[in-house]
């Protein structure tokens, strides 16, 4: 019963240096996201899919991208890692039909940028 | 604009008592879905209750319960009979419209509970 899965639990990066941030769900849910989350702050959306082959910017998508690789899979890519990117980042999957859509959250990434 | 505001930073509350935590939302949304998650130190994010714009009861859930004023714009979260465990991070979150052919969260900033023993 593994649900959302984020690997890996904890970097530390120097500046500018790039990064993937994996996430998997078995939960055959459609949509996908990845949040970043700073004290005080809550959790801002970076980017999300609605399903396979499709992503849109959220709210703080500067100096990411994402990839949906496959129903299972949505990754987050920092290309050159700046200290404002120090951050938990957590990713999310929701079902996207029915009545609740809930969203279930993997433990989340711990990144440190120096 | 879509919002949702937790007013109180931290909280205090004795064990076995109730306590209730604030949440206020503003949305031009005709449906939307209102959430309430728990974070506990280890951090991950655990979902507690969900209440729609359209439940016309309170949601509940084991001591948790939600108590949505809809022309208020609340959707406060009731622990009731507090335990050591219920000390967290919680978290209000609003599910809008559709967009994109999927749907969007907006999160509060969170209300840190800590319970007394």
């Amino acid at each position: 019963n593994a649900g959302v899965t984020q690997t890996p639990k904890f970097q530390v990066l120097k500046t500018g240096q790039s990064m993937t941030l994996q996430c998997a769900q078995d939960m055959n849910h459609n949509s996908m996201y990845w949040y970043r989350q700073d004290p005080g702050m809550g959790l801002r959306l970076i980017y999300y899919s609605a399903s396979e082959g499709t992503t849109d910017k959220g709210e703080v998508p500067n100096g990411y991208n994402v990839s949906r690789l496959n129903k299972r899979e949505f990754s987050l890519r920092l290309e050159s890692a700046a200290p404002s990117q120090t951050s938990v980042y957590f990713c999310a999957s929701m079902v996207g039909r029915g009545r609740e859509n809930i969203q279930y959250f993997g433990a989340g990434t711990r990144l440190s940028v120096l | 604009a879509q919002k949702i505001t937790q007013t109180q930073p931290g909280m205090f509350v004795q064990e076995k008592e109730a306590v209730t935590l604030d949440c206020t939302y503003d949305t031009s949304d005709p449906s939307y879905g209102l959430f309430w998650y728990k974070q506990p130190s280890s951090g991950e994010m655990i979902f507690l209750i969900y209440q729609g714009s359209y439940d016309q009861q309170n949601a509940t859930e084991g001591r948790y319960s939600l108590n949505f004023q809809k022309a208020r714009k609340s959707a406060n979260l009731v622990i009731s009979a507090s335990q050591l465990g219920d000390s967290a991070m919680y978290f209000c979150a609003m599910r809008g419209g559709s967009t994109s052919g999927t749907y969007k969260y907006i999160f509060g900033t969170g209300t840190r509970l800590k319970v007394l023993a």
